[in-house]
């Protein structure tokens, strides 16, 4: 059975700094996702990520796959309050999407 | 429609009862899932339908639940004599064959009383 751990669940930081969320999973995958849930709302795509070596970048937020390592990592430049959320990665293994457990970014002025 | 259009938005149920969740997909997406996120946890996979494939049922975690999916369009999650720890946000998601990402609802919050 697949398993997609995040680490770190818990993240605050400020304003201005960086940071990079890990996803790790233990099964062979080239598919890898990010996904970002606002408090309530639904799942937003952010990432698609197909090959090794993959990046791919959007604003402050930079997602990379290495297929190798079995990890994904969502990196965060001069975070800004707007980025607070819980972020998700899922792996694609066979027909299913499995999820890590979620990151919840808190950014504070 | 624009987007994955799922309803009731709400439903609060008494315990016992049987609840139907409905699921609109985007136009010509083949491939629907059916995830479940209890309250500050991550997505429990429940099933996944491809085209006219059999679905993956893997996920549903007992015989009370079921869904089915008509004419490669519309799904729906059946969940029989609810109990409380069935309370959750239904999510459905649905995505073109291939390589692309799953588009998500708004998902159905589910309270069993």
């Amino acid at each position: 059975e697949l398993k997609v751990e995040q680490n770190p669940l818990f993240l605050s930081m400020q304003e201005g700094k960086n940071y990079t969320i890990y996803c790790n999973y233990s099964t062979t995958s080239d598919r890898l996702y990010w996904y970002r849930q606002d408090p309530g709302k639904s799942l937003e795509s952010l990432f698609v990520l197909l090959s090794n070596g993959a990046v791919k970048q959007e604003g402050r937020l930079m997602a990379s796959l290495d297929t190798k390592a079995r990890l994904s990592t969502l990196h965060i430049t001069a975070a800004v309050h707007d980025l607070s959320a819980t972020y998700f990665c899922a792996v694609e293994w066979g027909s299913r999407l499995t999820f890590g457990e979620g990151t919840q970014l808190t950014v504070n002025p | 429609g624009a987007g994955v259009s799922q309803s009731p938005s709400n439903k609060v149920t008494e315990k016992g009862k049987d609840v139907e969740l409905r699921c609109d997909p985007i136009s010509g997406h083949t491939a629907l899932y059916w995830y479940r996120q209890s309250l500050g946890q991550g997505l429990e996979f429940l099933i996944y339908f491809q085209g006219n494939s059999a679905p993956d049922k893997s996920g549903l975690p007992s015989d009370r639940f079921s869904a089915e999916r008509t004419g490669g369009s519309v799904s729906t999650l059946t969940i029989q004599r609810t109990q409380q720890e069935d309370s959750a946000v239904y999510l459905c998601a649905s995505r073109l064959t291939g390589v692309t990402e799953a588009f998500f609802g708004q998902g159905t919050r589910l309270t069993v009383v």
